[in-house]
């Protein structure tokens, strides 16, 4: 079975731009959940979507924002990037929602110049 | 969700069994404790996870105190490609209707396995 995929896994963008990433879950699973991760603050959850719907929300601006379509597969989007949002965008799967493992995609590299 | 406590790093020889422990004094009753871990430049992988039982699976085991204020997750055979920064992360058991079963991610352990 195919692992979560991720694209792009490279990205290069200057302040003030946006940028949307994309995620394909593992077939069959449901769950789509963003994080973030810096060496300065680690890895922070972003938020989950379940069944096409924002089901929990992590601590961050209104300029990152998601969705998820029927297949399952999810985008999330960052506008007016700042130098801060660069970072490592990771995308994990799951079966449902709530279930204990979570699959990780490889990442998507954003440097923001 | 409980804070947790992990050493920042640690040594282990390979071949050898590497016990990874983390401290979660204030874990509540419907908490559990999941382990992942993440190579290098690599998304985190799920380990395994426990409520208060010892849990056993084909890449590690996980040992939780009877009072459930530590737990202990062993790599019997640490080969050179465990190596890898190690969360422990404890989360609310999940409630239909609930939304607090995001995983929050410390410093993690900073495992070395050793030639």
């Amino acid at each position: 079975k195919a692992g979560v995929t991720q694209t792009p896994r490279y990205l290069i963008k200057t302040r003030g731009q946006q940028v949307t990433l994309s995620c394909s879950p593992i077939s069959g699973h449901r769950s789509v959940s963003w994080y973030q991760q810096t060496p300065g603050q680690g890895l922070q959850f972003l938020f989950e979507y379940f069944s096409e719907t924002q089901r929990n929300k992590g601590n961050f601006p209104g300029r990152f924002s998601g969705r998820q379509f029927s297949n399952s597969r999810s985008e999330m989007n960052v506008s007016t990037l700042e130098l801060g949002d660069s970072a490592l965008y990771l995308c994990a799967s799951s079966l449902d929602q709530g279930t204990y493992e979570q699959y990780f995609g490889p990442g998507t590299r954003l440097t923001v110049t | 969700d409980a804070k947790t406590t992990q050493p920042p790093s640690m040594d282990c020889a390979e071949g050898r069994a590497a016990n990874l422990p983390c401290n979660h004094s204030t874990i509540s009753g419907n908490e559990y404790v999941y382990w992942y871990r993440q190579i290098h430049s690599q998304g985190p992988q799920y380990i395994i996870h426990g409520l208060k039982n010892n849990e056993t699976n084909e890449m590690a085991s996980l040992i939780i105190t009877e009072d459930r204020k530590s737990s202990t997750l062993i790599l019997p055979h640490a080969t050179l490609r465990d190596t890898a920064v190690y969360y422990c992360i404890v989360r609310v058991a999940y409630n239909s209707g609930g939304s607090n079963y995001k995983l929050t991610f410390g410093k993690g352990t900073l495992l070395t396995v050793n030639p």
